[in-house]
Formats: C-alpha cells, structure tokens, sequence
C-alpha cells in the first residue's frame, strides 16, 4: 500500500459526459501528479500540483482540468468525453525532495 | 520522440537465476532514474532509484547501474523469485527543468519461471 488513495477505482460512462477522478496524496506529501495509461501510449504525464498551485503540464487535453485543494487532495476533470479517453488514470504524490512518486492503484475509466 | 525506451516487451528466466532488465534514454538533461514494478490493475510500485552523480545503487536483490557515457540503465534482480513476475517501467526526470514529471519507457514484462 502506497499510501495514495483514488476514486473511483472504475467508471463508466457515455461519450460527451464528464467526470471527476479523486486523490488523497501520502500524508506530508505536497506534490501531485496525473498521468494517463492507455495501450497504445503506455504511462503520459499530465499534470503536476505542488501545494495548490500547478507547477508543470504535459500533453493534456484542454477538455481535461485539474485542482490541487488546500488539504492536498486532487481532482482531476475530464469534460466532453470521447472513446479515445477510455485509460488508467494514475495519480502519485512525492515529498520534498520530489525524487520518488508514489501511485495510488489507479481509476479505470470506460467511455461508452 | 520516446525520450526512454524499454526494447524488450518480454523477458522469460529461470528461477534463481538473474534478470536484467535494461532502458535506454536520449534526453542529456535527465538526472534521475526510478524503476517501478507493476502487477495488473495496480499502480506502479516503487523499487529502486540512481541519481546521475552515481553508477550504481543497490537494494537487496535488486540493483541499478547507470551509464551515462552510453545513455543506458539496467536492472538487476538476482536471485529472481516467482514473485518477480510483473511489468517493470524505467522512469526518468529532469527536476531542475521539468518540476520532476517522470517519463515512462514502455515497459517490459518478467516472468519468472519455477
């Protein structure tokens, strides 16, 4: 066990809803991060929050946007969804020193 | 442009014996390397990590060398249980430039045969 925790761990859902993925980072950790899993793309980046404030983002979708609040927990929202959003939605969180991250098990979402 | 690469999807070994797994990476600004094991419908799971000023870093079993003249990492489990069998991703990142988002090879699967 990780420490991380998400929410849900599946959704499913129909194309052009959106949805809100969750994550309590480790205890102390202050640093979040997203990244997608899909199969052809293996594990991409999304999105980095240090302490509430956004600090880097990688190739994310405009329709896709996330928050860090001020007890650290993160969501992510994916709007519009398409079949092609259908992946693994990670989130991890590190500490201080920002070397390791730590991931939480994982959302599986399904677009229909 | 896929900045780390994993060549081998799959690696078959006997138990007992040692698994090498390597990564390669093209990016000169990276400074640290993670390795991470992950069983289905899991998250990646941390194992073991090398920052740049070092060649080597060892955990139990598991050990990381780092080749920076060859842009090459590899790791080595040894001996390799049953347990071992799993997906492992090479990661990199470049904290000072890039605020530490890791960048993923696409991994390689380990079995671990009895």
């Amino acid at each position: 066990d990780s420490g991380v925790t998400q929410t849900p761990k599946h959704l499913i859902t129909a194309t052009g809803q959106r949805v809100t993925l969750r994550c309590s980072p480790r205890s102390g950790d202050l640093s979040v991060y997203w990244y997608q899993q899909s199969l052809d793309q293996g594990l991409q980046f999304l999105i980095h929050y240090y302490n509430g404030e956004e600090r880097a983002k990688g190739n994310i979708l405009e329709r896709f946007s996330a928050q860090q609040f001020p007890d650290l927990h993160s969501e992510l929202n994916l709007s519009s969804l398409e079949l092609g959003d259908s992946a693994l939605y990670f989130c991890a969180s590190s500490g201080i020193t920002g070397a390791e991250q730590y991931f939480g098990p994982g959302t599986r979402l399904t677009v229909t | 442009d896929q900045q780390v690469k994993q060549n081998s999807p799959s690696l078959s070994v006997q138990e007992g014996r040692i698994s090498i797994l390597n990564c390669d990476y093209t990016n000169s600004m990276f400074d640290y390397f993670l390795w991470y094991k992950k069983y289905p419908a899991e998250g990646p799971t941390f194992l073991i990590s090398i920052s740049s000023i070092k060649d080597k870093n060892e955990d139990g079993r598991f050990t990381v060398f780092l080749n920076k003249s060859a842009k090459h990492l590899s790791l080595h489990i040894v001996p390799s249980q049953p347990g071992d069998s799993a997906v492992y991703f090479c990661a990199a990142s470049a904290k000072l430039n890039q605020g530490g988002k890791l960048i993923f090879g696409q991994g390689t699967e380990l079995s671990v045969k009895p």
